[in-house]
């Protein structure tokens, strides 16, 4: 079956980098997503990686690795308002999004 | 004003109702999809629309009916509404580029069935 996984909950504190890892197997690849959702919104997107290796954008990067099947999302220099949910999601052989559940990221001052 | 836009926000109904929720986007997208979401687990397809007179069952169907009534409109349909229904239920539009895949969401129809 196709499986997304990636942590449920992590805590840093502002001003610190965490990394959230996502690992996932699906039929075919074609592409992983790091969405952000804060607390009762809709999702953003932050990123996509088909290739390997890392893509940085800002105060957030991503990295990809397609045979080991793992993905994380860095983000640096932490601010209150990056306490989000962060989600993963693969692109499958059939052009569908299989999501993960989410890791609720918690930022302490 | 949000580029894609659903309304109700917030719906509290009783089991056998009949519900709908709707969706209307500005973004000229021609791709729009019905997700639902639970806590503790990913989002899930409900369906999706690839142009007008395209309609397709995502992973969770069952229960559920969708209309695309115009490019810009894709209402879903709860015939007789369930308990297990109760969700934050998402809107989603994407360009035609399916080698990128972003999605662009609505802001949630947040339904409670008692």
């Amino acid at each position: 079956g196709q499986n997304i996984d990636q942590p449920t909950e992590m805590t840093a504190t502002e001003g610190a980098i965490v990394q959230i890892n996502c690992t996932y197997q699906t039929s075919g690849f074609n592409g992983l997503f790091w969405y952000q959702q804060h607390a009762g919104e809709a999702p953003t997107f932050l990123s996509y990686n088909v290739l390997d290796g890392l893509e940085e954008k800002g105060r957030f990067s991503s990295f990809l690795s397609r045979s080991k099947g793992y993905s994380y999302l860095l983000l640096k220099e932490l601010q209150m308002k990056d306490s989000a949910s962060y989600l993963c999601a693969a692109l499958d052989s059939n052009y569908q999004l299989i999501w993960g559940a989410g890791t609720k990221l918690i930022i302490k001052p | 004003d949000a580029d894609v836009t659903q309304t109700p926000r917030n719906r509290i109904t009783k089991t056998g109702k009949r519900i709908m929720l709707e969706c209307s986007q500005t973004k000229g997208h021609d791709r729009m999809y019905w997700y639902r979401q639970d806590p503790g687990l990913g989002l899930r397809l409900i369906y999706y629309s690839f142009d007008v007179k395209d309609i397709n069952k995502g992973e969770i169907s069952d229960g559920y009916s969708v209309s695309r009534q115009a490019q810009a409109k894709f209402s879903l349909s709860l015939e007789s509404a369930i308990p297990n229904q109760t969700a934050l239920y998402f809107c989603a539009t994407s360009v035609k580029d399916r080698d990128t895949g972003e999605l662009f969401f609505g802001e949630g129809s947040r339904l409670t069935v008692l």
